[in-house]
């Protein structure tokens, strides 16, 4: 079966750190571009960060720069977000999601047609 | 940053009925612009990429147009399993954006 399934979420007091993990399965991950997008409480969804399919290129939304590091291990097929220094503004519902990637006759896309059951991060 | 903005913030329509929903871009995202559902509870689904290619398994009542900053996703006869929050998001420039969402109750 093609999925995602997230873990790693919990309580933490605000200036501590966690680890999400994201595995993926049914699929071929290192072939995809996968990214991490959270959602606070009766909020809207927010992008928080993408890697490549080889892991050399990473993105994030500037309110975590500094404090998230997103990585994968390929040979694992599982995608992870480290998080330091959380705030309460990172209590969220964080999703982790895949990318179309190569489609049809080549034509290349980056929205996410495959997202995780989302796991909750609390700050307080 | 690229603000999308959607409208409206509530939509309510009858079974049957269309529903028509809009997302503006604050500059050019080309075609890179998709839609999600989402529902209470749940993660959120794919519905349009390419602001017009309907995903795998969606229905055909669904369909999504436009390109630069101007996009529209219709629900041409609105179903009761249709109630949900709807997205959009460009993934044309990082960081990549999503609107606020437009909420569709059935009247």
């Amino acid at each position: 079966e093609v999925q995602l399934v997230e873990s790693g979420g919990g309580l933490v007091h605000p200036g501590g750190s966690l680890r999400l993990s994201c595995a993926a399965s049914g699929f071929t991950f290192s072939n995809y571009v996968m990214n991490w997008v959270r959602q606070a409480p009766g909020r809207g969804l927010k992008w928080v960060s993408t890697i490549s399919s080889g892991g050399g290129n990473t993105f994030y939304v500037d309110s975590v720069k500094g404090r998230f590091t997103v990585s994968r291990d390929n040979s694992k097929n599982t995608l992870y977000l480290q998080m330091n220094s959380l705030r309460a503004e990172d209590t969220a519902v964080y999703y982790c999601a895949k990318v179309i990637g190569y489609y049809g006759s080549g034509t290349y896309s980056e929205a996410f047609d495959l997202w995780g059951q989302g796991t909750m991060v609390t700050v307080s | 940053e690229i603000m999308m903005t959607q409208s409206p913030a509530t939509l309510s329509v009858s079974p049957g009925e269309r529903a028509t929903l809009s997302c503006r871009a604050s500059q050019s995202v080309s075609s890179s612009l998709a839609w999600y559902q989402q529902k209470p509870g749940q993660a959120p689904r794919l519905l349009i990429y390419g602001a017009s290619t309907r995903a795998t398994g969606i229905p055909a009542r669904f369909s999504g147009s436009g390109s630069g900053t101007e996009f529209t996703l219709t629900i041409s006869s609105l179903q009761s399993e249709d109630s949900a929050v709807y997205y959009c998001q460009q993934h044309n420039v990082w960081p990549r954006t999503f609107g606020q969402g437009t909420r569709v109750e059935i009247k």
